[in-house]
């Protein structure tokens, strides 16, 4: 068990630009999701997926952002045209669903930071 | 709408003193609850959760937490803290098989 997986671990970034980053999961999970953490606050969902299908998005999650996994296993977080608000820890993480208990595992987090 | 609020930012205490975080949920039914322990720079570390039956469970790192529905609480414990104890604790709910709803945090420091 490898854990979750996150690349790159740090982003520094001039505004307007284009960032992508991805997650790659524990191998047997079909669950996958996407939170940002701003400094001093707790993770806010932005988005899940369970396989390839994404299941919902968060208002947090503005058209400049998108989210795939195309195959079910890792996914990418797109932003576009970044913005100095955009700054913030990204986090990835996985679970096996089952029934109705789902423990969600986490990457270390992609910090970006938007110039 | 779920909300999780933990009610202190930042808490000190000497090593080898006993701990105690506070967390309340706002939710209708019997949410899950979770506690994890961040780093800093770093992801998430599940410390315990809850999911039903005994209302006191057990978690990693000599941690535990009581859930009172009467009190909407989710209280972690720790009988004598450690150096390496010092970190950001987040408590965190789900109601359904979906999305976690965290609280904003308690910072813990620890002094020797």
């Amino acid at each position: 068990d490898t854990g979750v997986s996150q690349n790159p671990r740090h982003k520094i970034t001039k505004r307007g630009q284009n960032v992508t980053f991805r997650c790659d999961p524990i191998s047997e999970h079909n669950r996958l999701y996407w939170y940002r953490q701003t400094l001093g606050q707790g993770p806010e969902f932005l988005t899940y997926f369970q396989n390839e299908a994404q299941l919902e998005k968060s208002r947090l999650l503005s058209d400049r952002f998108s989210a795939e996994r195309p195959k079910g296993s890792f996914s990418t977080l797109e932003i576009q045209r970044t913005e100095q608000g955009d700054s913030a820890m990204y986090l990835c993480a996985s679970s096996l669903a089952s029934l109705a208990k789902n423990i969600q595992y986490f990457g270390a987090g992609t910090r970006l930071s938007v110039l | 709408a779920q909300s999780v609020t933990q009610p202190d930012i930042h808490i000190t205490v000497s090593e080898g003193a006993s701990l105690e975080l506070r967390c309340n949920y706002s939710y209708g039914a019997t949410p899950y609850l979770f506690w994890y322990v961040q780093s800093p720079g770093q992801g998430l570390q599940l410390l315990l959760k809850y999911f039903s039956g005994d209302t006191l469970v057990q978690g990693i790192k000599g941690f535990e937490a009581e859930f009172k529905r009467s009190q909407s609480s989710f209280n972690l414990r720790k009988p004598s803290v450690h150096w390496s104890d010092a970190a950001e604790y987040f408590c965190a709910s789900t109601g359904t098989a979906s999305k976690l709803t965290f609280g904003t945090g308690t910072r813990l420091q620890v002094t020797l």
